[in-house]
């Protein structure tokens, strides 16, 4: 199985900083990478998907990038509704395995 | 609008059948994927398996033995049945649609599950 480390496990940001969340695979995933978004309470919601493509409706800060086993989640100009655990996962052998999530809090 | 529900049991006991179902609304279950993800405390997020659109089925080795999707598409409704419950099986089962490049881009609301005794 690929396993998908992520870093760091939690994450302390204040309003319009600019964050980075790492994720790093097992082997190459070439790009297979989606990054899912879960508020409290409520479930995953994709941001990003191929490493670097932005889903619809999601805001222009979020930005995705990386290839082979090394990447990376970036939010621009920290909101308050940002504040949520970031998962990455890769989409590109089965069993489909995921980041253990990085929980984004304000300072 | 695309619309996922999963409606479960919510407390199981040891050894027996977890049964959820998700309807869907909005699309058709004959041009998408369908998967199946829990949340548990132990292990986070796990993908479970899926349902091609034609009807096929994959699922994760870690499950495989016990765990069983299906679909009712005149219902528009994707079924989850997995066997043999232990307490580490309790969490949040979401079912998702999955796109063409293979990611989630809709989820239900998620089934909190408790096996417990």
């Amino acid at each position: 199985d690929i396993q998908m480390t992520q870093s760091p496990a939690s994450l302390s940001a204040s309003l319009g900083e600019t964050v980075t969340i790492e994720c790093l695979a097992s082997e190459d995933i070439y790009s297979n990478l989606a990054w899912y978004q879960q508020k409290p309470g409520k479930s995953p919601q994709l941001l990003i998907y191929y490493a670097n493509s932005l889903n619809d409706g999601v805001p222009s800060r979020f930005s995705g990038s990386g290839s082979g086993t090394q990447y990376s989640l970036k939010i621009n100009s920290l909101q308050s509704e940002d504040v949520s655990i970031y998962f990455c996962q890769q989409n590109y052998d089965s069993p489909y395995t995921f980041g253990a999530g990085t929980k984004l809090e304000l300072k | 609008q695309v619309q996922l529900k999963e409606t479960g049991p919510g407390l199981v006991q040891p050894t027996q059948t977890l049964s959820i179902t998700c309807t869907v609304s909005g699309f058709s279950l004959t041009s998408y994927y369908m998967q199946w993800v829990r949340q548990t405390p132990g292990k986070g997020l796990e993908w479970m398996g899926f349902i091609r659109s034609g009807g096929s089925t994959e699922y994760n080795s870690e499950f495989k033995s016990r765990l069983s999707i299906s679909r009712d598409t005149s219902k528009n409704q994707v079924f989850l049945k997995m066997n043999s419950l232990k307490t580490e099986d309790t969490g949040v089962y979401y079912c998702a649609r999955i796109t063409t490049v293979g990611v989630m881009d809709a989820w239900g609301q998620g089934a909190s599950v408790t096996v417990s005794s």
